[in-house]
């Protein structure tokens, strides 16, 4: 089955410990980014990848990291996480970076909370 | 600051009816529109997307669009419990700056 997936979907933790969100799509995608949804304001893009080793910021990157070392994973990092982090976080994918707008397939989510 | 504004709703709708979302956009450089749908707790998944003025029809889904007034709509015929949901617009700009702009999203309740 063509689809994105997260892991973890649901994670409780505590300001300043290091996570990583793994990000990953089976469908040979060349895009995917990440973004953040916050009630009230919407759906925020984190950063996104054109294509393995391509990465650029989105429009509130900060306090995260990514790497596009595969194009099938897209891992989001938050080396110090802090409260204001604590969102609903969706990975998503399209199949080129040229028209990317087009179609984006989200993964399931990820629920974080940080304490 | 370009924004995609779309009331909030809750709008109910009895089943059967019609159900009428809309959505207005800033930036009159905008050229694409989609509108995804997203069901509580899970992820948005696209519907309809639009590009040039007129309508669109797939389904029971027809996406309107109207650049002189700047203005996108969905409609949905024969509403169903199942399109319960909150509907994303957003809207895309390849000039300048390659956003893509997302609404707040407007939720429907469709009532047996």
């Amino acid at each position: 089955e063509a689809q994105v997936t997260q892991n973890p979907r649901y994670l409780i933790t505590v300001t300043g410990k290091k996570l990583t969100v793994t990000c990953s799509q089976n469908m040979n995608h060349e895009y995917m980014s990440w973004y953040r949804q916050d009630p009230g304001l919407g759906l925020r893009q984190i950063y996104y990848s054109m294509n393995v080793e391509v990465t650029d910021k989105g429009d509130v990157p900060e306090g995260y990291k990514v790497s596009r070392k595969e194009k099938r994973n897209f891992p989001l990092i938050l080396e110090s996480p802090s409260p204001n982090q604590t969102s609903l976080y969706f990975c998503a994918s399209s199949l080129t970076g040229t028209r990317w707008w087009d179609t984006q397939y989200f993964g399931p989510g990820t629920r974080l909370t940080v304490l | 600051q370009k924004e995609v504004e779309q009331n909030s709703g809750p709008l109910s709708v009895p089943e059967g009816a019609i159900a009428s979302l809309n959505c207005t956009y800033s930036d009159r450089g905008s050229q694409s529109f989609f509108w995804y749908r997203q069901y509580s707790g899970k992820s948005p998944e696209l519907i309809m997307s639009i590009y040039s003025n007129g309508d669109k029809e797939d389904g029971r889904f027809t996406a309107q669009l109207n650049k002189a007034s700047q203005y996108v709509s969905l409609l949905i015929r024969d509403s169903q419990p199942s399109d319960s949901a909150t509907y994303l617009c957003a809207a895309f700009n390849a000039g300048n700056n390659r956003k893509l702009i997302w609404g707040l999203g407007t939720s429907l309740a469709v009532n047996p």
